[in-house]
């Protein structure tokens, strides 16, 4: 019963590396999203996937890519990382792209960008 | 554009009721919903709205007003592990049907 797992959990870069975070879900849900949290400013949608081979941007997709080449994992692409990309990321999935579906989120990573 | 606003700090005693606001601007209003967050941990769902009214699970209600573009979540019976930060997030037709998170309220229960 694991749910939303990410990994790691938390991470250091230097400025100019790049870098994957993991995503994975085990509820077969077909909608999958990765949203950034900065202090008092809640949660930003990143990049957004309603299923297998279909990704879309969100709010904030600028120095990021996705793929979603399973149901099951939704992996985050950092190109070439910026202080400015220092966060905490989540990655959250539902049913369905619904407006009733409940999100489940994972525990988080905790980038930090020198 | 999307705006969402609540209260940056609520403060409330242990055993009492407390509400927090959320105000929305949007015209493409698809549901409102609620999430707690631990410091440190993941949001939680807690509650969604798409039809005016209130919705009850357990200790804690959600309602909703569409045409005042206006909810509350409402915490009874406080509990020291009620403090977290509580999220007011809008599905929004003109944002891709995505969620919109507002920038969350801080609750701080008091024994």
């Amino acid at each position: 019963n694991a749910g939303v797992t990410q990994t790691p959990k938390f991470q250091v870069l230097k400025t100019g590396q790049s870098m994957t975070l993991q995503c994975a879900q085990d509820m077969n849900h077909e909608y999958m999203s990765w949203y950034r949290q900065d202090p008092g400013m809640g949660l930003r949608l990143i990049h957004y996937s309603v299923g297998a081979g279909i990704t879309d941007q969100g709010e904030v997709p600028n120095g990021y890519n996705v793929s979603r080449s399973t149901t099951e994992d939704f992996p985050l692409r950092l190109l070439s990382a910026a202080p400015s990309q220092t966060s905490v990321y989540f990655c959250a999935s539902s049913l369905r792209r619904g407006a009733n579906q409940p999100q489940h989120f994972g525990d988080g990573t905790r980038l930090s960008i020198l | 554009g999307q705006s969402l606003e609540q209260p940056s700090e609520v403060t409330a005693v242990e055993g009492a009721i407390v509400q927090i606001n959320c105000t929305y601007q949007t015209s493409g209003f698809y549901g409102l919903s609620w999430y707690q967050q631990h410091d440190g941990g993941a949001p939680t769902f807690l509650s969604y709205n798409g039809l005016d009214g209130l919705e009850e699970t357990g200790r804690f209600s959600s309602f909703l007003s569409r045409s005042d573009s206006y909810g509350y979540l409402l915490l009874q019976e406080l509990q020291m592990k009620d403090s977290a930060s509580y999220f007011c997030a809008v599905r929004d037709r003109n944002y891709g049907q995505n969620f919109v998170f507002g920038p969350g309220t801080r609750l701080s229960v008091l024994p």
